[in-house]
């Protein structure tokens, strides 16, 4: 079945540094979707990607979709603690899948 | 300024209790889906629906059914409590697949 891994599991950073996580899939994907998870929250929609290579931007955060589809990237750029949270992605397999399967996610401490 | 609505949203129940827990959306989206996460964990589907009269089990659906009678209500029900239904139940909804709109989820604890 569809296997994901979200990389790193955790990351501490200090406020103003770059963060970046990945999400890597055993197979081609259709898209991906990005969420985000604030401590005690439910997540949130932040984005989706569908073409090959496809880079999207949302202020500090840039998303991007791998040449081969098989994997994404999320990068915020000089994290602020308003960052805080926990990162998901969501894969959908190639083929007509409308079921995503979720990564662990990845979560972001940013220290003040 | 929810769309989704969970209820309740902390539940502390007996072993053996049966128990439904409720989610609305009133934003007349088709697809709607019951998701189990622990923390610090990934989702996992239980439940899902695709319109009215139209339910689906998702990979963590023993123990548990769905119904969805109306568009906007598709409520989850545990037949028989257990210690491992312990968790976080996140109901959401999507229009053409294109983002999941979560609720604030009810967080359940079986004693």
């Amino acid at each position: 079945g569809q296997q994901v891994m979200q990389i790193p599991q955790y990351q501490h950073v200090q406020e103003g540094e770059d963060f970046t996580t990945y999400c890597n899939s055993s197979t081609t994907l259709s898209n991906i979707q990005w969420y985000k998870q604030r401590p005690g929250g439910h997540p949130v929609f932040l984005i989706q990607l569908v073409k090959s290579g496809e880079v999207k931007k949302q202020k500090r955060l840039t998303f991007q979709f791998g040449e081969a589809k098989k994997n994404s990237s999320l990068h915020i750029t000089a994290t602020q603690t308003t960052d805080v949270g926990t990162y998901f992605c969501a894969v959908f397999a190639s083929g007509g899948s409308y079921i995503p399967t979720f990564g662990r996610g990845t979560s972001l401490i940013v220290h003040p | 300024e929810a769309d989704i609505y969970q209820t309740p949203r902390y539940l502390v129940i007996g072993t053996g209790k049966k128990i439904t827990l409720e989610c609305s959306q009133t934003m007349g989206h088709d697809k709607m889906y019951w998701y189990q996460q622990d923390p610090g964990m990934e989702l996992h589907l239980i439940h899902y629906s695709y319109g009215v009269n139209s339910t689906e089990k998702g990979d963590l659906s023993s123990e548990s059914t769905v119904s969805r009678i109306r568009t906007e209500h598709f409520p989850l029900t545990l037949e028989s409590a257990r210690p491992s239904h312990t968790s976080q139940y996140l109901c959401a909804s999507s229009e053409n697949h294109y983002g999941y709109t979560f609720g604030s989820g009810t967080r359940l604890t079986v004693v």
